[in-house]
């Protein structure tokens, strides 16, 4: 399969842990987006990476929160001393620039921090 | 106002209707994307498209560039469809402007 995709899907912590997700892209794609979602809303944008460079982070993204994507492939997202509000699906998403501005998204990481 | 408008925001039809979901976008790049999100399920791209129509099975998507609107149409409504449907503008950086969606109910 080439599609994007994540790991792990569920994820149960507790308050005060860390946590790291991952998101394997589409190999061709350069672009690579992180977004929250939680129950009945829509997608929330977190950031975005251009290659290996993160052009863009939502003031969503607190301190705690923090992504890589060191070699323009595979990104991770961890979050820090987890809250309860941190709680939602964790999506991933990746496009080409040379091939329109189509995003795929991955199956997601589902949070739950108790 | 929203820069990105769907209607309506909810929708329920009987088996076998045929289903239009409008979008209507004030910014972006004169393109669209469809995207579907099944109950607890991820999202799945269905169209990207900057002119004319696009065809998959028993989807349709239309748009008019120059009014920046574009429909989503089902026809032969199943209740496999029932899902929410989002339209998302990229912006002048390729970033989605999301549309708050619409949920379809198809009852058998």
């Amino acid at each position: 399969d080439t599609g994007v995709s994540q790991d792990p899907r569920h994820k149960i912590t507790k308050r005060g842990q860390n946590v790291t997700f991952r998101c394997d892209p589409i190999s061709e794609h350069n672009r690579l987006y992180w977004y929250r979602q939680t129950l009945g809303q829509g997608p929330e944008f977190l950031t975005y990476f251009q290659n290996e460079a993160q052009l863009e982070k939502s003031r969503l993204l607190s301190d705690r929160f923090s992504a890589e994507r060191p070699k323009g492939s595979f990104s991770t997202l961890e979050i820090q001393r987890t809250e309860q509000g941190d709680s939602a699906m964790y999506l991933c998403a990746s496009s080409s620039t040379s091939q329109g501005y189509e995003q795929y998204f991955g199956p997601g990481t589902r949070l739950t921090v108790t | 106002k929203n820069e990105v408008e769907q209607s309506p925001q909810n929708l329920t039809a009987q088996e076998g209707e045929f289903i239009t979901i409008n979008c209507s976008y004030s910014v972006g790049i004169s393109a669209l994307h469809w995207l579907q999100q099944h109950p607890g399920g991820g999202i799945v791209s269905l169209f990207m498209l900057s002119s004319g129509k696009k065809k998959h099975g028993r989807l349709i998507a239309t748009i008019n560039i120059q009014e920046k609107h574009s429909s989503l149409h089902i026809t032969a409504s199943h209740p496999r469809d029932s899902a929410v449907y989002i339209c998302a503008a990229p912006d002048s950086n390729y970033q989605l402007i999301w549309g708050a969606g619409t949920k379809l109910i198809i009852k058998p």
